[in-house]
């Protein structure tokens, strides 16, 4: 069951906040988050594991609600380098994360 | 420091032929995977390995068969191309570990079924 991922499109103009969320129809065992450039690979950002631990990366933080199934990823700050689609990855009950679910992406544009 | 690496970079292909998308890691990283990527659609997982001779399907594997006989290379193969196989695929690695699996992609091959 793929996640499912809110808004699908934000723009954002610098130094502004932002918020995707993640949702999942499962119990979730983790939350990965990954950025993507337009016709470039995906890249790591974090991963949340259960327990509610909140991880930050320079000005990007995420948390991970396992009672609701979700996970949120903010963005502080903005800056044009932070454009990109943002898409979430769950683990696959029963599999762990050696399989990951994405979601369809949100996509984030910031503007000067 | 290569990191992952994908070849080839772009491919067009005939319905019915075959083909084998290679894909190297040098971080010694256990498990290895194989995802697709449709335009709209997120990252589907075709196949991954956690280590040499240990392959397992993912979620869109048909058409597609993989071997894993080192640490280094995990080939992608399509048995006979079809036009709905078009699309961009990623293959990624990650080290095994007790903090989940935090994946390196590969810069994608960018496949068309004719």
């Amino acid at each position: 069951q793929q996640p499912v991922q809110s808004p699908q499109a934000v723009i954002l103009r610098e130094g502004e906040d932002a918020v995707i969320n993640c949702s999942s129809s499962k119990a979730l065992y983790s939350v990965h988050w990954y950025r993507q450039k337009h016709g470039e690979a995906p890249v790591f950002l974090m991963i949340l594991l259960k327990g509610g631990e909140q991880k930050g990366h320079e000005k990007i933080s995420a948390s991970f609600n396992e009672k609701k199934q979700q996970s949120s990823l903010y963005l502080t700050a903005s800056q044009l380098s932070y454009s990109g689609t943002y898409f979430c990855g769950t683990d696959i009950p029963g599999a762990g994360s050696y399989q990951l679910t994405f979601g369809k992406g949100t996509k984030l544009s910031v503007i000067p | 420091n290569a990191g992952v690496t994908q070849t080839p970079k772009f491919q067009v292909l005939k319905t019915g032929q075959s083909m084998t998308l290679q894909c190297a890691q040098d971080m010694n990283h256990e498990y290895m995977s194989w995802y697709r990527q449709d335009p709209g659609m997120g990252l589907r997982l075709i196949h991954y390995s956690v280590g040499a001779g240990i392959t397992d399907q993912g979620e869109v594997p048909n058409g597609y068969n993989v071997s894993r006989s080192t640490t280094e290379d995990f080939p992608l193969r399509l048995l006979s191309a079809a036009p709905s196989q078009t699309s961009v695929y990623f293959c990624a690695s990650a080290l095994v570990g007790g903090t989940g699996l935090p994946q390196h992609f590969g810069d994608g091959t960018r496949l068309s079924i004719l």
